[in-house]
């Protein structure tokens, strides 16, 4: 069965500082790996996925995220955090076989950006 | 497009009372999920269709039901609320083409509390 788990429910950086969201994800077949975030008071919305392509995937607003098998990992980055990133970010990971694109969602990690 | 809407926005109910949440797309998307949020614990999947007609249980469907009767509607219902159903549901839609990497579209949420 897979499932996600996100570390850190709050993480706090300052203006201009490096964003790192970590993610870890358990799969028992190759995954198909998802980062969505919410914006106060919004719906979810894609980041950036990962469909057994390229390791490094590129996302919107800059984000950018490394699967690495070996770490069963597939952590956020942001080089520069700006104040419009203050949000909710989610991991999450495709069940099963994929063909009901069923998601299980990780818990979620709160970006604050201080200025 | 108006994309994913969700009809109510927020909604008081009590205990033993029923109401129904709407969710339309108009995107011509086959597959649409059902999720409530809640703190700490992500999005849970509740029920989800992968086509006009069809229905099927997902992580947490105990108390709810569902009903997709038209392609660009998805409709949520509770029988009988009780204080445990108090959560933010959100409803997404996805194209079902690759359902193992669509994109899924996310509605704007509706609060619901249950007293």
């Amino acid at each position: 069965a897979q499932s996600v788990t996100q570390l850190g429910s709050h993480v706090s950086v300052s203006e201009g500082a490096l964003v790192l969201l970590r993610c870890n994800y358990s799969s028992s077949v190759p995954p198909y790996l998802f980062w969505y975030v919410q914006y106060p008071n919004q719906g979810l919305q894609l980041l950036l996925k990962y469909t057994s392509a390229a390791t490094l995937v590129k996302g919107i607003n800059g984000f950018e995220a490394e699967f690495k098998k070996s770490e069963t990992s597939f952590h956020l980055t942001k080089p520069s955090a700006h104040m419009s990133d203050a949000a909710e970010y989610f991991c999450a990971v495709l069940e099963g076989s994929g063909n009901t694109g069923k998601l299980i969602f990780g818990q979620g990690t709160t970006l604050q950006v201080k200025p | 497009n108006a994309g994913v809407t969700q009809t109510p926005k927020f909604r008081v109910l009590k205990t033993g009372q029923s109401m129904t949440l709407l969710c339309a797309q108009d995107m011509n998307h086959e597959y649409m999920y059902w999720y409530r949020q809640d703190p700490g614990m992500g999005l849970r999947l509740i029920h989800y269709s992968v086509g006009e007609g069809t229905t099927a249980k997902g992580e947490v469907p105990d108390g709810y039901n569902v009903s997709r009767l038209k392609k660009q509607n998805f409709l949520l219902g509770l029988e009988s609320a009780a204080p445990s159903q108090t959560s933010v549901y959100f409803c997404a839609s996805s194209y079902g083409e690759r359902p193992e990497s669509d994109t899924q579209y996310f509605g704007p949420g509706t609060r619901l509390t249950v007293l």
